[in-house]
């Protein structure tokens, strides 16, 4: 199972662009990459997820190199609502497969 | 889109009682769910794989005897915590993705948070 890297906390303003990278140097090929919200006392909510390069959704945009040995999640002109913690995980997409959790990013946004 | 439901949302037991938590997928069907503990500022951390009609596999240090599992059906998967103690008071996650359906991701239930007292 392919591990992941994040900064373990970010700040930031509301309404600015909030960019976070997660590295995972031995992603393997059929692997996807996927990224959850969680706020205090409820479960992980799903963002995104991408094989490569960008992918983009009503929340949020997803930004995969060529190598796919890391990606960014962008936030667009955050909120106050989106301070929670941000999980980037790797794995292939199988019903059975289980995912793993790293330490995730904790943005806090301020006024 | 598809939910996850938990059953109950917080539970207060004494020591040395036995507590049962629910998760069900509510419109798709699940062979595997997982289930996730998770202490306070920490990350979750799986503790177990559901499987349906078969035995659950448990990751390394998590004691099959005290959390006992049952996946009794495609939409249903119980998680007992036996004789729980005051350590054992953390949130509850379980998470489940759609039988069948590749790549798609996975559905997390709302936790259950868990006070032995």
């Amino acid at each position: 199972l392919a591990k992941t890297t994040q900064p373990i906390s970010m700040d930031s303003y509301e309404g600015q662009e909030v960019n976070i990278t997660c590295s995972h140097n031995n992603i393997a090929t059929n692997d996807y990459i996927t990224w959850y919200q969680q706020f205090p006392s409820q479960g992980p909510r799903f963002i995104i997820q991408g094989y490569k390069t960008k992918v983009t959704n009503e929340v949020a945009s997803l930004f995969i190199p060529a190598d796919r040995k890391s990606s960014t999640l962008s936030l667009p002109r955050v909120s106050l609502s989106d301070t929670a913690v941000y999980y980037c995980l790797v794995g292939h997409g199988g019903a059975t497969n289980k995912l793993i959790f790293g330490t995730g990013t904790l943005l806090a946004v301020q006024p | 889109g598809a939910v996850v439901s938990q059953h109950p949302s917080r539970v207060i037991c004494k020591s040395g009682t036995s507590v049962k938590i629910e998760c069900r997928s509510l419109d798709f069907q699940a062979t595997t769910m997982f289930w996730y503990r998770q202490f306070p500022k920490q990350s979750l951390m799986l503790m177990a794989t559901s499987n349906e009609g078969s035995k659950a596999t448990y990751e390394q240090g998590v004691e099959k005897d005290k959390f006992l599992i049952n996946h009794a059906s495609l939409t249903l998967s119980t998680l007992t915590v036996t004789s729980a103690h005051p350590e054992d008071s953390s949130f509850y996650i379980c998470s489940a993705r759609e039988k069948g359906v590749f790549d798609t991701e996975a559905f997390f239930g709302q936790g259950t948070r868990l006070t032995v007292v």
